[in-house]
């Protein structure tokens, strides 16, 4: 059964500090689709990026980016040079291609809170 | 603009007496789910759809049910709540399997 890990519930940090958000995943499957969602305190959630398992490539956009290792099985984020707004709680989420083929249901890890003091 | 809209966002209840949180999506996505999210667990999937009369159970689907009458409904029937399913509940959808989901505002359900 797949099964996401984020072992950070919180983490706190000043503006300007770089933060890591670690995310640890099991699956059988050697098809599978990780993802990224943002929930800031309104509440929403906001797609952040998603990744299949065969593109291993690290990802930049902007102050984030993402470090896909399969060796280890961990995807995880990183914000550079962090600011206030990016207080929310994160989530990182995984999805098997043949187990669940057609439901695309999202295993979601418990979320790591981050918050960003000025 | 694309999407998706549940109602009511806050609902407290008695436990027991039936309810019926909507879900609609205009962006003609195939695929719809349910999700709670509780603290420290994240979200689970409650049930999900593939297509008009299509919909299978997620992980905790006991104590719900769902119906796909048309594409864009995706309604989450409580028939009989319990305080256990006090929770945040969110509905989306997607073009497709391993798609990006889009995400309803939430629906905040207190049953007493």
């Amino acid at each position: 059964a797949q099964k996401v890990t984020q072992a950070q519930t919180e983490i706190s940090v000043v503006e300007k500090e770089d933060v890591t958000l670690d995310c640890v995943y099991e699956t059988r499957d050697t098809t599978y689709y990780l993802f990224w969602y943002k929930q800031p305190p309104s509440g929403e959630l906001v797609f952040l990026i998603r990744r299949n398992s065969f593109d291993e490539q690290n990802e930049i956009s902007g102050r984030y980016s993402w470090n896909f290792q399969k060796s280890t099985s961990s995807f995880n984020f990183t914000i550079t040079a962090s600011q206030v707004v990016d207080s929310a709680v994160y989530f990182c989420a995984l999805s098997e291609a043949f187990v669940n083929n057609a439901g695309n249901m999202l295993t979601f890890g418990g979320g790591t809170r981050l918050m960003v003091k000025p | 603009e694309a999407q998706v809209t549940q109602n009511p966002r806050y609902l407290i209840t008695v436990t027991g007496k039936k309810l019926t949180v909507t879900c609609s999506q205009n962006m003609n996505h195939e695929y719809m789910s349910w999700y709670r999210q509780d603290p420290g667990l994240g979200l689970r999937q409650i049930y999900y759809s593939m297509n008009v009369e299509v919909t299978d159970k997620g992980d905790v689907p006991e104590g719900y049910k769902v119906s796909r009458k048309e594409k864009r409904n995706f309604p989450l029937i409580l028939e009989s709540p319990s305080p256990n399913q006090t929770s945040l509940y969110f509905c989306a959808s997607s073009l497709g399997g391993y798609t990006e989901a889009f995400f309803g505002q939430g629906t905040r359900l207190t049953v007493v």
